[in-house]
């Protein structure tokens, strides 16, 4: 079976312009989160989605939203780029009532 | 918000030795603790999890514990190979069924496994 999948893998962007970012969960899974990781820390929790609503949102500007298609699959956008936005975004999904979340292979975005 | 702390930073151990990495949370109310393995350019790769109402959990060369009066849990490693060389990191979260709350991870901890 396909893991998750993101694309694009790698984007250069300059400030002020916005991006989209997409993600496909695993086959079964209904939940998607999303995660911005600045290098050498930890993931940092952006959005969850479940049925195509927002069930949780961490600490992130408007500047960042999402949303979830019918066929779960996902969109992240950011808009008006900071510097401080690149980082390795990466997208997660679970099964509905489970807590596992795995792991796509991340987009790496690089504002100048 | 919860705050997870992880030590140390770098690790460095012998080939066959055991690694050891902890990590301490801040929200009691956290009940699931996963650790992730990362490896250059990839995504971070679940490598076992364990939940509050269990005190150790073992997976071949993998083990974790858990002490919720303490609010620390750990990762052993046991028989390291050139392979465990990675960045681990560990995460806790509040989990309740609605899903509304993301993991939150400590900072990582780059292992180097020395031939």
């Amino acid at each position: 079976d396909a893991g998750v999948t993101q694309s694009p893998t790698h984007l250069i962007k300059t400030r002020g312009q916005h991006v989209t970012l997409r993600c496909s969960p695993i086959s079964g899974h209904k939940s998607v989160s999303w995660y911005q990781q600045v290098l050498g820390q930890g993931p940092q929790f952006i959005f969850q989605y479940y049925e195509k609503e927002e069930r949780g949102r961490g600490n992130f500007p408007d500047r960042f939203s999402a949303r979830q298609f019918p066929n779960y699959s996902s969109e992240l956008n950011v808009n008006a780029l900071l510097l401080g936005d690149s980082a390795l975004y990466l997208c997660a999904s679970c099964l509905e009532g489970l807590e596992t979340q795995y792991f796509g292979p991340g987009t790496r975005l690089l504002v100048l | 918000g919860e705050n997870v702390e992880q030590h140390p930073s770098t690790l460095s151990v012998q080939e066959g030795d055991s690694a050891v990495i902890k990590c301490t949370y801040s929200d009691s109310a956290s009940n699931y603790f996963p650790w992730y393995k990362q490896e250059l350019g990839k995504g971070p790769q679940l490598i076992i999890d364990i939940r509050s109402n269990v005190g150790e959990k073992k997976d071949q060369r993998i083990a974790v514990t858990l002490n919720k009066t303490a609010k620390h849990f750990s990762l052993h490693i046991t028989e390291t190979q050139p392979e465990d060389s990675a960045v681990y990191f560990c995460a806790a979260r509040l989990y309740s069924g609605g899903g509304a709350d993301g993991l939150t991870f400590g900072k990582g901890t780059h292992l180097i496994i020395q031939p």
